[in-house]
């Protein structure tokens, strides 16, 4: 099965920064990969689903690369605030039935 | 509003005393699914459900029981709950079965503690 790395420590940043966060899997590229956010005590929310054959995605200030070579996607967060300090997941979705998801990497934004 | 359920939110209970965690979805979504979140273990898949009637195991099934006999409802069974089964529950709904509409909704998550 899929192993999912997530950096496990704390990424601090300032508020107006460019937040950059890894998701790298060891074995055969997903068809898809998603990510979510997730605040305390709180389920998931979707963000952004990438496909195999694409190497970026946008949606505001949220974009998404998928490097199959290198089996890494990069979640960025430009112009960071403190609102978007939360734990962020990724998640493989190979095509067949389950998702496997990250540990996630906590984002923590200061004024 | 579209939405998952999940009910009850926090549960203590003690050890084998059989519980029912209940998930219902009002988006007419196939695909229903349960996972557990633990410290350090992330989020794990329990069973998962494409359909009505079918049912099959995630990562992490032993202990726990699902049955799906309406789109809606994707209740989650502890039979004889244990210790080791106290952790937080998330349900989750999903519009597709495979594809690029395979995006989680999730609901608010049940906190269980088994003593």
């Amino acid at each position: 099965s899929q192993k999912i790395e997530q950096n496990s420590e704390a990424l601090n940043i300032q508020e107006g920064k460019t937040a950059t966060l890894t998701c790298n899997y060891t074995n055969y590229s997903p068809a898809y990969l998603q990510w979510y956010r997730q605040d305390p005590g709180r389920g998931p929310v979707f963000l952004l689903l990438i496909r195999e054959n694409e190497k970026e995605k946008r949606k505001e200030r949220l974009k998404v690369t998928f490097d199959t070579t290198l089996k890494q996607s990069l979640f960025h967060i430009t112009a960071s605030q403190p609102a978007d300090s939360a734990t962020y997941l990724c998640a493989l979705d190979e095509g067949y039935s389950t998702l496997t998801f990250g540990k996630g990497t906590m984002l923590l934004v200061s004024p | 509003e579209a939405q998952v359920t999940q009910n009850p939110r926090y549960l203590i209970t003690v050890t084998g005393k059989k519980l029912t965690v209940t998930c219902s979805q009002n988006m007419n979504h196939e695909y229903m699914s349960w996972y557990r979140q633990d410290p350090g273990l992330g989020l794990r898949q329990i069973y998962y459900s494409m359909n009505v009637e079918v049912t099959d195991k995630g990562d992490v099934p032993e202990g726990y029981k699902v049955s799906r006999k309406e789109k809606r409802n994707f209740p989650l069974i502890l039979e004889s709950p244990s210790p080791n089964q106290t952790s937080l529950y998330f349900c989750a709904s999903s519009p597709r079965t495979s594809g690029a509409k395979r995006m989680q909704y999730f609901g608010p998550g049940t906190r269980l503690t088994v003593t």
